[in-house]
């Protein structure tokens, strides 16, 4: 079965580029009918969605960081990545990676999650 | 964006009792096809959010049936018939109809 696991740093500088990385056991990356999503929690609050990128490349993100966001897939490497620049202290939260799945009678739900990874904006 | 309002925001339930959690859209998550575009999470303590609901009333693989979904366009519920120690965390629902993906604020489940 399909299973995500987070990397990346646990603390950035602001001002500097937060980058993660998805890695994809169990399923190949390519497969069509999944997004694949980048969630994230600040510290005691709610769930937001940042974006998510499609098998073939396409990608959708969220209004309020789509000049500062980036989301990409390595087919090759069978992960993706996400990458958020000019950080600053509103942007420490744990981030989830997900697979929302999709098939041709519509959305599956986000089934599958990575354990998610603390990032702290801070000097 | 389409705003979601969950209510309660948090909910003490008795063991073996049932509970209720609603969502409210302000927009409609009914598509083309005939389905509604509403999931429901739960995040228990310490641990990423799981997939109960989506579709707006279909169980995930390994959820137990004591959690239904029901409702459409606009208004939808959770319910979970008889609730156990384990059923602790918080619940959300998110509607997949349109991105930004929106979630609501979250409901509070504790056990008495």
């Amino acid at each position: 079965q399909v299973q995500l696991q987070e990397s990346g740093p646990g603390l950035v500088k602001p001002s500097q580029t937060l980058s993660l990385t998805c890695s994809v056991s169990g399923g190949a990356i390519h497969n069509d009918g999944q997004y694949l999503t980048w969630i994230r929690q600040r510290p005691g609050q709610g769930l937001e969605w940042i974006g998510h990128v499609y098998y073939d490349g396409y990608t959708d993100r969220h209004p309020s960081l789509k000049s500062r966001l980036t989301i990409s897939i390595d087919r090759s490497q069978n992960q993706f990545s996400l990458r958020l620049s000019s950080v600053t202290a509103a942007d420490t939260a744990v981030y989830y990676c997900a697979r929302e799945k999709t098939t041709s009678s519509g959305l599956r739900g986000m089934d599958v999650w990575g354990q998610g990874t603390t990032v702290t904006v801070s000097s | 964006d389409v705003v979601m309002t969950q209510s309660p925001l948090s909910l003490s339930v008795t063991p073996g009792e049932p509970a209720s959690i609603s969502c409210r859209s302000s927009q409609s998550l009914l598509y083309r096809n005939g389905k509604n575009y509403l999931d429901w999470y739960v995040q228990k303590p310490g641990q990423s959010p799981q997939l109960l609901i989506y579709l707006g009333s279909n169980r995930a693989s390994g959820v137990p049936d004591r959690f239904s979904g029901s409702g459409s366009d606009t208004d939808f519920t959770l319910k979970i018939s008889r609730v156990e120690a384990d059923d602790v965390g918080v619940y959300y629902c998110m509607q997949a109809l349109e991105t930004p993906r929106t979630f609501g604020q979250g409901t509070n489940v504790e056990i008495k």
